[in-house]
């Protein structure tokens, strides 16, 4: 089945900086990938997602980049802000074709952005 | 709508008790998913089902059991709990047929401690 890697499993950066997560996966035919994020005590919540036909995608402050001959994948913060503090989750799957849409998640990163 | 919605929030059972946690979707979502959440092990899939009727096993199956008996709600059980099985659970649904999204839309967790 397949296997997401994430790193590091721990992140501390200083308020304005920016913060980059990497996650590899093992099954060539995973096509969509995830990033989620978990602040203390709540649900995980979708920030932004990447297929497998796009090399990048943004969405304001946040970016997430694909490179699907490596089979690794980023998430990319940028200007961090304290409510940026959580743990980030990345996933992969196969989408269509029967796949049921199962995710498989990465270990997590703690991030924390110190005013 | 209130999503996905998870009952009880927090429960206490001693070893060899039995209990049903309930999840509950109201937007109509063919998938749900049944997660377990260690720390600093992500979040690993339990059961899954794709429709009303269906289930499917995940990851860590073992000691847990399931049913979508409507499509609606997922139930998941555990008959015999084990101090094992002390984590945060998290249902999730995800694949509105006719919309192309794969974003998988999580509870807000049970917290169990088997004692």
């Amino acid at each position: 089945g397949e296997n997401v890697e994430q790193h590091p499993s721990t992140l501390s950066v200083q308020e304005g900086d920016s913060a980059v997560i990497k996650c590899t996966y093992s099954d060539s035919a995973s096509n969509y990938f995830p990033w989620y994020k978990q602040e203390l005590g709540k649900r995980p919540q979708l920030i932004i997602d990447i297929r497998s036909n796009v090399g990048e995608k943004k969405d304001q402050r946040i970016a997430v980049t694909l490179n699907k001959t490596a089979k690794h994948f980023s998430l990319h913060i940028t200007e961090t802000q304290p409510e940026d503090s959580a743990v980030y989750f990345c996933a992969a799957s196969k989408r269509g074709g029967g796949s049921n849409y199962k995710l498989t998640f990465g270990k997590g990163t703690l991030l924390t952005v110190n005013p | 709508n209130a999503g996905v919605t998870q009952t009880p929030k927090f429960r206490v059972l001693k070893t060899g008790q039995s209990m049903t946690l309930l999840c509950a979707q109201d937007m109509n979502h063919e998938y749900m998913y049944w997660y377990r959440q260690d720390p600093g092990m992500g979040l690993r899939l339990i059961h899954y089902s794709v429709g009303e009727g269906t289930t499917a096993k995940g990851e860590v199956p073992d000691g847990y059991n399931v049913s979508r008996l409507k499509k609606q709600n997922f139930l998941l059980g555990l008959e015999s709990a084990a101090p094992s099985q002390t984590s945060v659970y998290f249902c999730a649904s995800s694949y509105f047929p006719r919309l192309p999204t794969d974003t998988q839309y999580f509870g807000p967790g049970t917290r169990l401690t088997v004692l």
